[in-house]
């Protein structure tokens, strides 16, 4: 299947500090990158994501840039905050076969 | 709307048995999926399915079975349990039919002994 590399494993920042999580990917017919957001003990859950056709997306503090031509995303947090720790999952969907492919994860701390 | 549920939150099984997790939605979603998360691992799809009737295998469907007899349900089956199924099991559904914009259940975290 498609494979996605996420770096880095493990990031720590002060609070207010930025953060940025970058996925590379290999397939170029993949169309949908979207990244996800896991606290302890919790459910993934969505919280941006962006299309092949589109170049950047944002949401308050959180954005997502997709190069596709050097076939990387990043996700970017700006101003962090405490409650902002938890494992990012980037992932994404060749819209041909229907399969989400999930990086490794990145466990993000901000230290108060 | 409860969105996407999983049954049961836990369980414990030995080597060779069987079992079913559950999962529904209410949301009338057509895609629906099923991963298992082990640590370093990421997500790792087994099954999906775009419509009742529909199923299809996804990384690691190899000792898994899946059904979809109605839009709201998706039952995954274990048929004869091993130690390397020990995880933690997440359902997930989407509006379209290409697997975007997922919504997670909250999972179930299985151990086979």
């Amino acid at each position: 299947g498609e494979n996605v590399e996420q770096h880095p494993s493990t990031l720590s920042v002060q609070e207010g500090d930025s953060a940025v999580i970058k996925c590379t990917y290999s397939d170029s017919a993949s169309n949908y990158f979207p990244w996800y957001k896991q606290e302890l003990g919790k459910r993934p859950q969505l919280i941006i994501d962006i299309r092949s056709n589109v170049g950047e997306k944002k949401d308050q503090r959180i954005a997502v840039t997709l190069n596709k031509t050097a076939k990387h995303f990043s996700l970017h947090i700006t101003e962090t905050q405490p409650e902002d720790s938890a494992v990012y999952f980037c992932a994404l969907l060749k819209g041909s076969n229907y399969k989400l492919t999930f990086g490794k994860g990145t466990l993000l701390t901000v230290n108060p | 709307n409860a969105g996407v549920t999983q049954t049961p939150k836990f369980q414990v099984l030995k080597t060779g048995q069987s079992m079913t997790l559950q999962c529904a939605q209410d949301m009338n979603h057509e895609y629906m999926s099923w991963y298992r998360q082990d640590p370093g691992m990421g997500l790792r799809l087994i099954h999906y399915s775009v419509g009742a009737g529909i199923t299809d295998q996804g990384e690691v469907p190899n000792g898994y079975n899946v059904s979809r007899s109605t839009t709201e349900d998706f039952p995954l089956r274990l048929l004869s349990a091993a130690p390397s199924q020990t995880s933690v099991y997440f359902c997930a559904s989407a509006p379209g039919l290409a697997g975007e914009t997922q919504y997670f259940g909250p999972g179930t975290r299985l151990l086979v002994l």
